[in-house]
């Protein structure tokens, strides 16, 4: 696999579930991002991680819940989601956050329904 | 508060032809922009980057330009394809943070 990768692709979910997305990237970068698109929005931040470490978290919801245990791999748990969650879900990777460094790299996202 | 605009929302061209996307930002205090375009229920794919000391950066039928004293970026998309058509998306990096903003992308479609 190469790039940035994110598994499901496609996740339907009642709003009393539990459930986690996956991204896996295997460019060798230190910094991670969750980013969340709707539908007639431009993209949101959501978390940033940078060598492991949360730096960002842009005033979301305690209802998601990033990990990142290292730094090729970023989860974002659901619970408890609500109908307006659903959107398309974006991971996005940098080698670091300085310079051309900063170029990011994104995966194809995963499409959330709540039912 | 950055914010970043794009003008047309929607662009519809015959193929062939040299089109121009414009990308505007409130605050001139960037620090990179980059070009991205997106294919319906896809991910983002990396066109260019342009660090703030950079005036351009070509790739291809892609140049992008940035006068950050205007807070303006443009994207030239030279002799059009069908295989362009996509949403082009503009993004700055602020300073406070050092975190991208977005804007809201011009989508493209090139007719055969």
């Amino acid at each position: 696999e190469t790039g940035v990768t994110q598994t499901p692709r496609h996740l339907v979910m009642g709003m009393t579930n539990k459930k986690s997305l996956k991204c896996e990237q295997h460019l060798g970068h230190n910094a991670m991002y969750w980013y969340k698109q709707s539908a007639k929005k431009p993209l949101e931040l959501m978390f940033v991680y940078n060598f492991k470490e949360q730096t960002e978290n842009n005033s979301v919801p305690s209802r998601f819940s990033p990990e990142c245990p290292n730094s090729s791999h970023l989860f974002l748990h659901l619970h408890t989601l609500q109908p307006e969650d659903s959107a398309l879900y974006l991971c996005a990777s940098s080698q670091d956050r300085t310079g051309t460094l900063y170029e990011q790299y994104f995966g194809p996202g995963t499409r959330l329904t709540v039912t | 508060k950055q914010e970043v605009t794009q003008i047309p929302a929607a662009l519809s061209v015959p193929e062939g032809e040299n089109l121009v996307l414009n990308c505007s930002f409130t605050d001139s205090a960037i620090y990179n922009l980059q070009w991205f375009r997106q294919d319906p229920g896809k991910g983002l794919t990396s066109l260019l980057l342009i660090q703030s000391s950079q005036r351009e950066q070509t790739s291809g039928r892609l140049n992008a330009s940035l006068d950050k004293s205007s807070g303006r970026s443009t994207l030239y998309i030279a002799a059009s394809q069908p295989g362009d058509s996509a949403t082009y998306l503009c993004a700055v990096i602020v300073p406070n943070g050092q975190n991208f903003v977005f804007g809201p992308g011009t989508r493209l479609s090139v007719l055969p």
